[in-house]
């Protein structure tokens, strides 16, 4: 599997304020995706980063509060805006390359005051 | 629909005892079955996966897993506890071959 970093590993921020988060990944992989950990629950896929395309959310997920990019085929970002303290949650970034097994980063702890 | 059921969210054992976690699962398709481990503010650590070869998955650290369809069951064992093995612990299903839906979890403590 690929080495998955993750920039910030964690951070404390404002409410009404906005934070990109950084995934980076050591080889081309074919699919990236991000998925929330809320405070002691499982994960739940935000979106699919699509390389040179917008990405694809699932239900409950929208563009204008979690843009994602996605320049190349081992660097994805995501956004999360006019956070409020409901956004604290780990966020991961995952890969993968054959399409069916997911790698995952070592997440993004954010706390939203 | 897909779903997958963790049916413990605790699960408490001494070291050196066996370590059972379940997992059921609900899908219209043939699955691609995952068991992850999150340790501490870690990430996912994949442990091991089925992909409709063996019915027997061994995986990393001495977990394997067993696919039953008649039970639509894929639950976790392993021999003997390490204190090392207490973490939370995560079975996922693979629909559409991209998307994975994951159980709420099941957490590990391991007693001296």
């Amino acid at each position: 599997s690929a080495v998955i970093s993750q920039k910030p590993s964690r951070d404390i921020c404002q409410r009404g304020t906005s934070l990109t988060i950084q995934c980076q990944v050591d080889s081309q992989v074919t699919m990236m995706f991000w998925y929330r950990q809320q405070p002691g629950q499982s994960l739940t896929l935000i979106a699919t980063a699509n390389q040179g395309s917008e990405a694809t959310y699932e239900s409950g997920f929208v563009i204008d509060k979690f843009p994602i990019s996605r320049p190349n085929l081992t660097f994805s970002t995501l956004t999360v805006s006019n956070m409020s303290p409901e956004d604290s949650s780990i966020y991961l970034c995952s890969e993968s390359a054959d399409g069916d097994t997911q790698y995952f980063g070592p997440g993004t702890r954010l706390t939203v005051l | 629909a897909q779903s997958v059921t963790q049916l413990d969210s605790h699960v408490s054992v001494s070291e050196g005892t066996p370590v059972l976690l379940r997992c059921n699962y609900s899908s219209s398709y043939s699955p691609s079955l995952f068991w992850y481990v999150q340790h501490p503010n870690k990430g996912l650590q994949l442990l091991l996966k089925y992909t409709s070869a063996a019915t027997l998955v061994k995986g990393i650290n001495g977990f394997e897993a067993e696919f039953k369809k008649s039970e639509t069951s894929f639950h976790l064992t392993k021999p003997s506890a390490h204190m090392s093995d207490a973490a939370e612990y995560f079975c996922a299903l693979s629909y559409n071959t991209d998307k994975l839906i994951f159980g709420t979890g099941t957490r590990l403590q391991v007693f001296p």
